[in-house]
């Protein structure tokens, strides 16, 4: 079945330092997905991308979409420690459900 | 906005208890989903539901079944508790968009532990 691998599993950074976790699939997908879960919550879902080699922009953080649409990185620029949590891509290939990768957590000292 | 909501935050069985955990959605989705996450391991679909009285297996069906009798409401059953069922469960609710998946949305949890 369709296998969503997502690395790194843990980030330390320094409050202001850039972060970035990356999702790979081993499928072409038809969309993918990034959620938000903060310590002690549920995942909230960030922002969805669809077109090949897609860029979307929230504030600080930049979200692409591969050219082969089978790869995703989330990056944040000069992190704050409100962006602390762990991150979860989630693909989907045509069907009801998403595929979720195992999450990046991350952690901001400040 | 979206509310999904779930029966218990905290749940504390015994092992060989029947378990029943309930998700209620206000937003008429079709799709309705339950999740266990365990540290290192993320989110692995239990099963999921795309209408009244429909359900499909997910990666991790065993020990487990669900009841989803009205659009709303989709219930999880651990139909004899066991120690390596303690976990969060998250159940979440999406529309079907057609030819993708949709955006899911999330209820509290329920973290339950079987002693």
């Amino acid at each position: 079945g369709q296998q969503v691998m997502q690395i790194p599993q843990y980030q330390h950074v320094q409050e202001g330092e850039d972060f970035t976790t990356y999702c790979n699939s081993s499928t072409t997908l038809s969309n993918i997905q990034w959620y938000k879960q903060r310590p002690g919550g549920h995942p909230v879902f960030l922002i969805q991308l669809v077109k090949s080699g897609e860029v979307k922009k929230q504030k600080r953080l930049t979200f692409q979409f591969g050219e082969a649409k089978k790869n995703s990185s989330l990056h944040i620029t000069a992190t704050q420690t409100t962006d602390v949590g762990t991150y979860f891509c989630a693909g989907g290939a045509g069907s009801y459900q998403l595929t979720f990768g195992k999450g990046t957590k991350l952690s901001v000292i400040p | 906005d979206v509310k999904v909501t779930q029966s218990s935050r905290y749940l504390v069985k015994r092992t060989g208890e029947k378990v029943f955990l309930e998700c209620v959605q206000d937003m008429d989705h079709e799709n309705m989903f339950w999740y266990r996450q365990d540290p290192g391991l993320g989110l692995r679909l239990i099963y999921f539901s795309y209408d009244v009285k429909m359900k499909e297996k997910g990666d991790i069906p065993e020990g487990y079944s669900v009841s989803r009798e009205k659009k709303e409401r989709f219930s999880l059953i651990l139909e004899s508790a066991s120690t390596n069922q303690t976990s969060m469960y998250l159940c979440a609710s999406s529309l079907t968009s057609g030819r993708r998946a949709d955006t899911q949305y999330f209820g509290p949890g329920t973290r339950l532990t079987v002693l």
